[in-house]
Parts: structure tokens; sequence; C-alpha cells
């Protein structure tokens, strides 16, 4: 049983369009977490949501939209797709002071 | 300069060598402490945690932290192939659940 699952697990679409990519955990976590990392891989934090509560809010471009309907989904909407957004997006969820548990990702390629 | 340094290699050894990986850091707040192993087109996965100073030992893995110094160390001894991933530091502050990750480690460990 996976514990925080990702879809979908690729993404390919066409510069200006709209996609999501959803988010589940399954550990009892009240925290998760929505990560971009580039091909450098580095991970960087973008949100993070407290008990459907935002609390963490980087500088991440107002196309970005996430959107938590309980403390067990955390969904990520991206407007108007650019080259830029091409990137590996990781969900992760813990306790709300944890170890972060991370799910496989989600591997965006806009052309 | 970045919360966290981690040199980002690649580093390449023959299996059963020791392996030493590190990280620097300068926030003094930081108290958590975890090692992340990530493969290829997988999630980071957490191999090592330690709560302030002094070592952590799991199997063929021992987590260094020197508080004093702020300087942070997994040792990996007999290196096999299947250690073959990047590993990506973390750390974070005794309140609050942001995690600073380190730019990660590539290794390679040659049969």
């Amino acid at each position: 049983d996976t514990a925080v699952s990702q879809t979908p697990k690729y993404l390919v679409t066409q510069m200006g369009n709209d996609k999501s990519i959803k988010c589940e955990q399954n550990l009892g976590h009240d925290t998760m977490y929505w990560y971009k990392q580039d091909s450098k891989k580095f991970l960087k934090i973008m949100f993070s949501y407290n008990n459907k509560e935002l609390i963490i809010n980087e500088t991440v471009p107002n196309r970005f939209s996430p959107k938590s309907p309980d403390k067990a989904h955390l969904n990520l909407h991206i407007n108007s797709l650019e080259l830029g957004d091409s990137a590996v997006y990781f969900c992760a969820s813990s306790h709300k002071v944890g170890i972060q548990y991370f799910g496989a990702g989600t591997r965006l390629s806009v052309l | 300069q970045k919360e966290v340094e981690q040199d980002p290699g690649p580093l390449s050894v023959p299996e059963g060598a020791i392996v030493s990986l590190n990280c620097t850091y300068s926030n003094s707040a930081f108290q958590y402490f975890m090692w992340y192993r990530q493969y290829s087109r997988k999630g980071p996965e957490l191999l090592m945690y330690t709560y302030s100073s002094g070592n952590k030992e799991d199997g063929r893995f021992t987590a260094q932290v020197d508080k004093s110094s702020k300087y942070i160390s997994l040792f990996i001894r007999d290196s096999q192939p299947s250690d073959s991933a990047t590993y990506l530091c973390a750390m974070s502050a005794t309140t609050g659940n942001q995690f600073y990750f380190g730019t990660g480690t590539s290794l390679t460990v040659i049969p």
C-alpha cells in the first residue's frame, strides 16, 4: 500500500495548457507539501498545508495554485504552462514537526 | 549564502569502499538532520534521521552530526552497487516543518 501516491506519473503537454497533479497520503499525517526538483536534482519547496491551511507559500508564480480538500489530499493546479515549468514535482507529507515522506514524483514536460 | 551546502559530486568508488558524504549549514537553529536516498526516477526515501548532535548507526550506514562545526556526514561501509543513487541531506529547526535540502551528491559504486 503506497503511503504517498501522486498521479499522474508522467505528464506531457503543450505550452499554455492548464494541468493538475493529485496527491494522496494514507499515513495519517496532518501536513503536506509540494516540491519542484530541477534537472540538477535540487529540491525546492513550493507549498505546505497543515490541516488544509496554507502555511508555506514560497515565491512561486501565481499560475500555481494548491488545493487541499482534506488533510489527506493536496492537489496542484498549474495554469498557462510554460517551458520552464518542466521538472519533477514531488508531493510529501509529515506530522506537523517530523520526517517528510515523499511520493514517487510527477515528471512534467512542457513542449 | 545557501542554508545548506552539499558537494554535488559526482562521486565514483569501487565496490567495498567506504564512502563519506558531507553537508555544511549556516543556521544554528537546525536540530533535525536527515539523509535521503534517491534512486533514478524515484522519490527521495528516508535513510537516516538524527536529532541534535552525535552519531547514529544503522547497518552499513553511520550518520554524524557536529553542531559546533555545523557539519553533518553520512558514511557508507562496504559500499555496494545497489548504493548507487543521489544522496540528499536535509535539516530543520526544532519548531516548524520547513526542511532545507542540500543539492544532493550523486554516487556510483562500481562492481
